[in-house]
């Protein structure tokens, strides 16, 4: 059975700091992997997908990284906004039907 | 264009109501999601669905009740409420089985 952990749980950063966000998961036979944002009382917002084929991605400031091998994928993010406040939840998706989901990291940039 | 539209946004239930949480999508996807989020965890899956007429249980069905008549539409049912079932809902959909996800808003749902 798939499992995804994410660390930090919670991170608190001073703005303009870049940023490392982690993800690991137990099984490393996933269709892809995908990066949300989830803003209090909100839904998930999609950041990136990275089809298992593909070593990142990038949009913007974000940068998605995946290392099948090792069963972990980075999410950097330069430059920090306090904008970018909010959690960060990582979901690998298996040979099933669907993505499991890590807690999540739940950010602050503090101006 | 609306994407993936939940309602209703919150709802308190009483214990051994019922009610449904409803989705639908425009998108046309294929395979849509419904999740349940509990307070410092991840999402559970609780049903989901290849398409019109398939539906197929996630992680945690106990409870919950599910149909998919249209491709659009993919309602979640729950019989009975218990206070566990009181979490925020999600429900996504995907265009294939191996595209990322677009979520809904969600509905917070309470049972008192």
């Amino acid at each position: 059975k798939q499992e995804v952990t994410q660390i930090p749980a919670a991170l608190s950063v001073p703005e303009g700091e870049n940023l490392v966000l982690n993800c690991s998961f137990t099984d490393s036979a996933i269709y892809n992997l995908q990066w949300f944002r989830q803003d209090p009382g909100k839904g998930l917002t999609s950041l990136l997908l990275i089809q298992s084929s593909q070593r990142e991605q990038t949009s913007g400031r974000l940068n998605a990284s995946l290392d099948k091998s090792s069963g972990r994928s980075t999410l950097y993010i330069a430059a920090s906004q306090p904008g970018d406040s909010a959690t960060y939840l990582c979901a690998a998706r298996d040979y099933g039907q669907n993505f499991v989901f890590g807690p999540g990291t739940r950010l602050s940039v503090l101006p | 264009n609306a994407g993936v539209t939940q309602t209703p946004k919150f709802r308190i239930l009483k214990i051994g109501q019922s009610m449904t949480l409803q989705c639908t999508q425009d998108m046309n996807h294929n395979y849509m999601y419904w999740y349940r989020q509990d307070p410092g965890m991840g999402l559970k899956l609780i049903y989901y669905s290849v398409g019109a007429g398939i539906t197929d249980k996630g992680e945690v069905p106990n409870g919950y009740n599910v149909s998919r008549s249209t491709t659009e539409d993919f309602p979640l049912r729950l019989e009975l409420a218990a206070p566990s079932q009181t979490s925020v809902y999600f429900c996504a959909s995907s265009d294939t089985g191996v595209d990322g996800y677009t979520f809904g808003s969600g509905t917070r749902l309470t049972v008192v």
